[in-house]
C-alpha cells in the first residue's frame, strides 16, 4: 500500500458525459501527478500540481482539468468522453515534486468509455 | 522531449543476476534517470534513481554511463515476485516520459 488513494476504482460512462476523478496523495506529501495507461499509448505524464497550484502539464487534453485543493486532495474533472479515453488514470504523490523525489501511486482508476 | 528506448522484454532465471538496458540518447543536463516497475493490476512502484553517478539502494542498482545516455537496472538477485514490466523514465521539472518499458519473466 502506497498511501495514495484514489477513487473510484472503476468507472462505466458513454460518450460525450463527463467525470472526475479524485485522488488523495500521502500525508505530508505536497505534490500530485496524474498520469494516464492506455494499451496504445503506454504510461503518459498529464499534469502536476505542488501545494495547490500547476507545476507542470504534459499531454493534457484540453478537455480534461484538475486542481489541487487546500486540503491537498486532487481531482481530475474528464468533459466530453470518447472512446478513446478509456484508460487506466493513475495518481501519483511526491514530498515537494522536486525531479529527484521518489513518486508513490495510487492503485488507479479503471475508465471505460462505451 | 527526451525519450528513452528499452527492450521489449527479459526473461532470467531465479536467483541469479539481471542487467535491464536503458537508452535515452536525448538526456538533458537536468534529467533525472527513474526506474520504476509494475505488476499486473497495480500502480508503478518506485525501483530507483539517480543524475550523474551510479546508485544502490535495498532493492537494486543502477549504473549510468559517463555520457549519460544509457542507463543499467541491476537486479543481484531475481526472484519471482521481481516479475513485472521495467520502466526508465526521465524525470525534469515535474515532467516525465516513459519508455515502452521492459517485460521481465523470472524462471524458476
Amino acid at each position: 500500500d502506497s498511501g495514495v488513494t484514489q477513487t473510484p476504482k472503476h468507472l462505466i460512462t458513454a460518450t460525450g458525459q463527463r467525470v472526475t476523478l479524485r485522488c488523495s496523495p500521502r500525508s505530508g506529501d505536497l505534490s500530485v501527478y496524474w498520469y494516464q495507461q492506455s494499451l496504445d499509448q503506454g504510461l503518459q505524464f498529464l499534469i502536476q500540481y505542488y501545494n495547490g497550484e500547476e507545476r507542470a502539464k504534459g499531454n493534457i487534453l484540453e478537455r480534461f482539468s484538475a486542481q489541487q485543493f487546500p486540503d491537498l486532495h486532487s481531482e481530475l474533472n474528464l468533459s466530453s468522453l470518447e472512446l478513446g479515453d478509456s484508460a487506466l488514470y493513475f495518481c501519483a504523490s511526491s514530498v515537494r515534486g522536486s525531479s529527484y523525489n521518489e513518486q508513490f501511486f495510487g492503485p488507479g482508476t479503471r475508465l471505460t468509455v462505451l | 522531449d527526451a525519450k528513452t528506448t528499452q527492450p521489449n522484454s527479459m526473461e532470467s532465471n531465479e536467483e541469479e543476476p539481471v542487467h535491464l538496458p536503458c537508452n535515452h540518447s536525448t538526456i538533458s543536463g537536468t534529467d533525472y534517470i527513474h526506474w520504476y516497475r509494475q505488476l499486473p493490476s497495480q500502480g508503478p512502484e518506485y525501483v530507483i534513481h539517480g543524475l550523474t553517478s551510479n546508485v544502490n539502494n535495498r532493492m537494486a542498482s543502477l549504473a549510468i554511463a559517463e555520457d549519460r545516455k544509457s542507463s543499467t537496472l541491476i537486479l543481484h538477485r531475481a526472484t519471482l515476485r521481481d516479475a513485472a514490466v521495467y520502466y526508465c523514465i526521465l524525470f525534469n521539472a515535474g515532467k516525465s516520459t516513459f519508455g515502452d518499458g521492459t517485460t521481465l519473466t523470472v524462471k524458476p
